[in-house]
């Protein structure tokens, strides 16, 4: 059964800084791995989704990268802002199942 | 398209209540997920339905639990008889399922439950 693990649990960083959280997965033969973004009290809002075919992907200030090898998928945070300030969770489906298994999240801080 | 659509936003009950939530998925998303998510235990499963059809029950906690989805529009999840313990915020999650396996979630707004 896929395991996903984020470390850290929270991060706290001055504004400007560039970034990476981390995510690792027991499961090598992973399907898809997404990022997704979660604001105190609301839902969760993807952000990137890498195929197993894929290195990475990028949108704007965020570039996510993924090691089937090593288990590890991780997100960089460009130039951070204040408005990053959120959790962030990564969620993989592995083999042929489209069900994702969570991470418990990375909560970030941006202070000005 | 205005996303997935969950009802209520917020419910407050007494134990032993019962409590229905509801999901419109994404039109044309043919999988639909629930999840409860608490501090204690993160983000978890309940039940996973492709077509209309549910595939995986495996992570709904006890009897007291059901959902259905009679058609591709609409899906509810129901307690009964409710717990405290079942206090969580529940989401329902739709992915399509094109040619190309690509299957990004995404979530609804999530109903947020308090059983007292």
């Amino acid at each position: 059964k896929q395991e996903v693990t984020q470390i850290p649990a929270a991060l706290s960083v001055p504004e400007g800084e560039n970034l990476v959280l981390n995510c690792s997965f027991t499961d090598s033969a992973i399907y898809n791995l997404q990022w997704f973004r979660q604001d105190p009290g609301k839902g969760l809002t993807s952000l990137l989704l890498i195929q197993s075919s894929q290195r990475e992907q990028t949108s704007g200030r965020l570039n996510a990268s993924l090691d089937k090898s090593s288990g590890r998928s991780t997100l960089y945070i460009a130039a951070s802002q204040p408005g990053d300030s959120a959790t962030y969770l990564c969620a993989g489906a592995s083999g042929g199942s489209y069900i994702p298994t969570f991470g418990r999240g990375t909560s970030l801080i941006v202070h000005p | 398209d205005a996303g997935v659509i969950q009802s209520p936003r917020h419910e407050v009950t007494e134990m032993g209540q019962e409590v229905t939530l509801r999901c419109k998925p994404i039109s044309g998303h043919n999988s639909l997920f629930w999840y409860r998510q608490t501090m204690m235990r993160g983000l978890e499963l309940l039940i996973y339905f492709n077509n209309n059809v549910p595939i995986d029950d495996s992570g709904m906690p006890e009897d007291r639990f059901s959902a259905k989805m009679p058609n591709a529009s609409f899906s509810t999840l129901k307690i009964q008889p409710s717990e405290p313990r079942d206090s969580a915020v529940y989401f329902c999650a739709s992915t399509p399922r094109g040619a190309a396996g690509v299957n990004e979630q995404y979530f609804g707004p999530g109903t947020r439950l308090t059983v007292t």
